[in-house]
């Protein structure tokens, strides 16, 4: 059974620092690429990274860029998303994702990340 | 960033069917655009329907449908249950980086 469990969500303080992790089971973590997807409160879904298979590429949602960055561990079957520069608008659910290039089929239970004073 | 356009919300009577659709900022939907499908309950993770425009995972009932209509991606819900009453959203591709709709809230009355 696939399980992914999304950790290291909490209260950080606009322009502060926040590192998501995701662990992963039920599968071979090296062989799939992977993706964080975020939802503000009351509000709808939005894809925020994703990184293929090796770590080799990555993407990202031009709202995040050069503020997010996605990695992982195949060794340690692990998802990360180091987020700096925080803002109030990062506010939101991040779920980590199971994908493939055109479909996201998998998803973790989700973390909460609230920025705020 | 492009825009992907869903009906904020629609109501089916139990037992009917309903049509939701996905529409693209930049154009007509194809194939290309790997259209997926999402359902969402209150609390919960979303749920994959659909994706590569018709394709059911091996978890999603027979009566959800995704095709290409008009232009746009659709998701058809037939023989609707109350279980149904939820929020769907739809998401493209647009050359690797995907967009989600801003999903479409059904109720079942």
């Amino acid at each position: 059974e696939v399980q992914l469990v999304e950790s290291g969500g909490g209260l950080v303080q606009p322009g502060g620092s926040l590192r998501l992790s995701c662990a992963a089971s039920g599968f071979i973590f090296s062989n799939y690429w992977m993706s964080w997807v975020r939802q503000a409160p009351g509000k709808g879904l939005e894809w925020v990274a994703n990184i293929k298979e090796d770590g080799s590429e990555k993407y990202y949602v031009d709202s995040v860029k050069g503020r997010f960055t996605i990695s992982r561990d195949n060794s340690k079957n692990s998802l990360y998303l180091q987020m700096n520069s925080l803002r109030a608008e990062d506010t939101a659910v991040y779920y980590c994702a199971r994908s493939t290039v055109t479909n996201i089929p998998y998803w973790g239970q989700g973390t909460l990340v609230t920025v705020s004073s | 960033q492009t825009v992907v356009t869903q009906e904020p919300s629609l109501t089916v009577s139990p037992g009917g069917t309903v049509t939701l659709t996905c529409a693209s900022g930049t154009g007509a939907v194809t194939s290309d655009y790997y259209a997926n499908w999402f359902q969402q309950k209150p609390g919960q993770a979303p749920r994959a329907l659909i994706y590569s425009t018709s394709k059911r995972h091996s978890w999603t009932p027979a009566r959800f449908s995704g095709s290409l209509l008009g232009g746009k991606a659709a998701l058809t819900l037939s023989g609707v249950q109350p279980d149904d009453e939820a929020e769907y959203y739809c998401l493209l591709y647009y050359g690797g980086a995907p967009v989600f709709g801003g999903g479409t809230k059904l109720t079942v009355l």
